[in-house]
């Protein structure tokens, strides 16, 4: 399973865009990445998933660059209620998978 | 459609104790994982199960064991219960062939005393 890095916190204003990149140096050709939010108490939730370029969703965009070694999620105009931290994930989309969650980014939304 | 329960929603313990938590997985989902979360951490894989048999385990002691029934529910359990045991432990359920795509329960938080 490849390792992934971010930054383990971010602070944003409510309304602004949030973009935050998880290095994935080591993906593999199979590999998929998939982004997850958690607040506190609950278990993470699924936000979106991606191979290769852009995806979007009702949620979240997410920006995969040519050599795919990371990737950016971006929550347009965020609100209170995204204050969570956010886990990157990447491996192989079928069979098995071990899901290694890192400690994942906590995003603060600053009224 | 329900999604992923699981019970107890809290549960204290002592040291050297046995604990057993219970899952059902999201309608129509045929894989189970557990994870521990300890404060401040992200979760952590202790195994997944299919087809009523582990597939996969994380570094986790023989203490965890669990068990997957037909009807695709899990069970963890824990023997011999350490402090150090204190974490919110989550389950997750997913369909085998999207296997990064999971959908986690509320957990249970397990305090052992």
């Amino acid at each position: 399973l490849a390792k992934t890095t971010q930054p383990i916190s971010m602070d944003s204003y409510e309304g602004q865009e949030v973009n935050i990149t998880c290095s994935h140096n080591n993906i593999a050709t199979n590999d998929y990445i998939t982004w997850y939010q958690q607040f506190p108490s609950q278990g993470p939730r699924f936000i979106i998933q991606g191979y290769k370029t852009k995806v979007t969703n009702e949620v979240a965009s997410l920006f995969i660059p040519a050599d795919r070694k990371s990737s950016t999620l971006s929550l347009p105009r965020v609100s209170l209620s995204d204050t969570a931290v956010y886990y990157c994930l990447v491996g192989y989309q079928t069979g098995a998978n071990n899901l290694f969650f890192g400690t994942g980014t906590r995003l603060t939304v600053i009224p | 459609d329900a999604g992923v329960t699981q019970s107890p929603t809290h549960l204290i313990k002592t040291r050297g104790q046995q604990v057993t938590l219970r899952c059902s997985p999201k309608s129509g989902h045929d894989t189970v994982s557990w994870y521990q979360q300890a404060l401040g951490q992200g979760p952590q894989f202790i195994f997944q199960y299919y087809e009523e048999e582990e597939r996969q385990r994380g570094n986790f002691p023989d203490r965890f064991s669990g068990h997957q029934f037909p009807n695709y529910s899990s069970e963890l359990n824990v023997n011999a219960l350490l402090l150090g045991d204190s974490a919110l432990y989550l389950c997750a359920s997913s369909l085998a062939r999207e296997g990064l795509v999971v959908y986690f329960g509320p957990g249970t938080r397990l305090t052992v005393l």
